[in-house]
């Protein structure tokens, strides 16, 4: 159980195009998504909070007219990376939290985008 | 400050060898604590958390670790690695209240023939 799928795993896109990542919860309803930048050899730094049915919340310094999330059911959260330049090029996770007071996050694989 | 420190950026071991990562936390993060591991281009996969009741705490893989309250730690050991242990693993807390995890920097297991 609790399995998060992400879609695609893997993207390579021209500079000022953008780029849809999908972000599913296959057997549980995710009240709560999350989703995540990393970089080379570093830990997971958090870009926002996505909450179903409504706007989802960005930490300091993400800019949400860059990366837009939508939270459109219970099992589907999407970030779209519009105009993306090369330094988007990173790998984004994204994750579910299970509703459960005392849930831990559950992880997608990653996507890994590249920016040319 | 809400921190979870990760006291080692890398661990070399020998295949059969046991280990222990460390985790220490800072006491506004406890309440909920995590482990959890990450292959190479993969996302994280829970390998242990504690929630509340025993101390120690039994996950995936042959992995335990303990929560000590007095030492505001929360290690990780395995008792005889294998080279498929190989990875990334992250201590996470979640600061009461809050939904967002506090990561740890990372700890880079490598377990050698």
């Amino acid at each position: 159980g609790a399995v998060v799928s992400q879609h695609p795993s893997r993207v390579i896109c021209k500079s000022g195009t953008s780029v849809k990542i999908e972000c599913r919860s296959l057997d549980f309803q995710a009240t709560t998504m999350f989703w995540y930048r990393q970089f080379p050899k570093q830990s997971l730094m958090l870009m926002a909070t996505s909450n179903e049915g409504s706007k989802a919340t960005y930490e300091q310094g993400v800019e949400k007219d860059k990366f837009l999330i939508n939270h459109a059911s219970l099992t589907l959260s999407t970030l779209t990376v519009t105009s993306a330049h090369p330094e988007d090029s990173s790998f984004y996770i994204c994750s579910a939290r299970d509703g459960s007071t005392l849930g831990a996050q559950y992880f997608g694989p990653g996507t890994r985008l590249t920016v040319l | 400050a809400q921190s979870v420190t990760q006291l080692d950026s890398q661990v070399p071991v020998f295949e059969e060898a046991p280990v222990e990562l460390r985790c220490n936390y800072s006491s506004s993060v406890s309440v909920y604590l995590f482990w959890y591991v990450q292959y190479p281009n993969q996302g994280l996969q829970l390998l242990l958390k504690y929630l509340s009741g025993s101390t120690l705490v039994k996950g995936i893989n042959g992995f335990e670790a303990e929560f000590n309250k007095s030492q505001t730690s929360f290690h990780l050991r395995k008792p005889s690695v294998h080279i498929s242990d190989t990875a990334e693993y992250f201590c996470a807390g979640l600061p009461g209240g809050s939904e967002k995890l506090v990561f740890g920097k990372g700890t880079k297991l490598t377990v050698n023939p």
